[in-house]
């Protein structure tokens, strides 16, 4: 049982390029979200999907977009990396939106933006 | 602006000690209060979580003790071991997860 999968797990961009991480989950859950983790920071929240077809913005959302192609699938683009956006960005997905269900992490994309 | 504060940063103790990490909040609406843990490399795990009409709640070496007037709640872990050297993130909730800021912990053999 793979739960959360995200992609790739390393990568080096320089600023302006755009890249497109991957999230994928096989638990059935209907809400994923996107986090940054940043030294001293904790987790911050880029965005959620509560269900198949619904987006809405988190605490940090400039200069990211997202896409729940479909309830496994849950991608986070940068459109014109900037250096600010180096970070480790984990998915995580849970049953419902509701505050009670726990969230299951992936292993995190780790962007080094130059 | 930050809604849950954690502490200590960093926290060394001695297999067999009880490291303690606190965690107060401001929006009392919050009403789910996990804690993550945290392996170097690996994505945050759920260890233990309480909700604001429980006082303690214990699983395992794992303790929650949790103070609505105070608005604080924090983690103990009986008999620490080694392999318990992660990092250790509260988190509050009413629909959303807030994530407190982290606190590494060592626990020396």
């Amino acid at each position: 049982n793979a739960g959360v999968t995200q992609t790739p797990k390393f990568q080096v961009l320089k600023t302006g390029q755009s890249m497109t991480l991957q999230c994928a989950q096989d638990m059935n859950h209907n809400s994923m979200y996107w986090y940054r983790q940043d030294p001293g920071m904790g987790l911050r929240l880029i965005y959620y999907s509560a269900s198949e077809g619904t987006t809405d913005k988190g605490e940090v959302p400039n200069g990211y977009n997202v896409s729940r192609l479909n309830k496994r699938e849950f991608s986070l683009r940068l459109e014109s990396a900037a250096p600010s956006q180096t970070s480790v960005y984990f998915c995580a997905s849970s049953e419902d939106r509701y505050s009670n269900q726990p969230q299951h992490f992936g292993d995190g994309t780790r962007l080094s933006i130059l | 602006q930050q809604q849950v504060k954690q502490s200590p940063q960093s926290l060394i103790v001695q297999k067999g000690g009880i490291p303690i990490i606190n965690c107060a909040y401001e929006n009392t609406a919050f009403d789910y209060f996990p804690w993550y843990q945290q392996f170097p490399g690996k994505g945050p795990a759920l260890l233990i979580a309480i909700r604001p009409d429980v006082s303690e709640k214990k699983e395992g070496r794992f303790t929650i003790s949790f103070n609505k007037s105070a608005k604080q709640f924090s983690l103990h872990i009986m008999d620490s071991q080694p392999g318990d050297s992660a990092t250790y993130f509260c988190a509050a909730s009413k629909t959303k997860l807030v994530f407190g800021q982290g606190t590494r912990l060592t626990i020396n053999p």
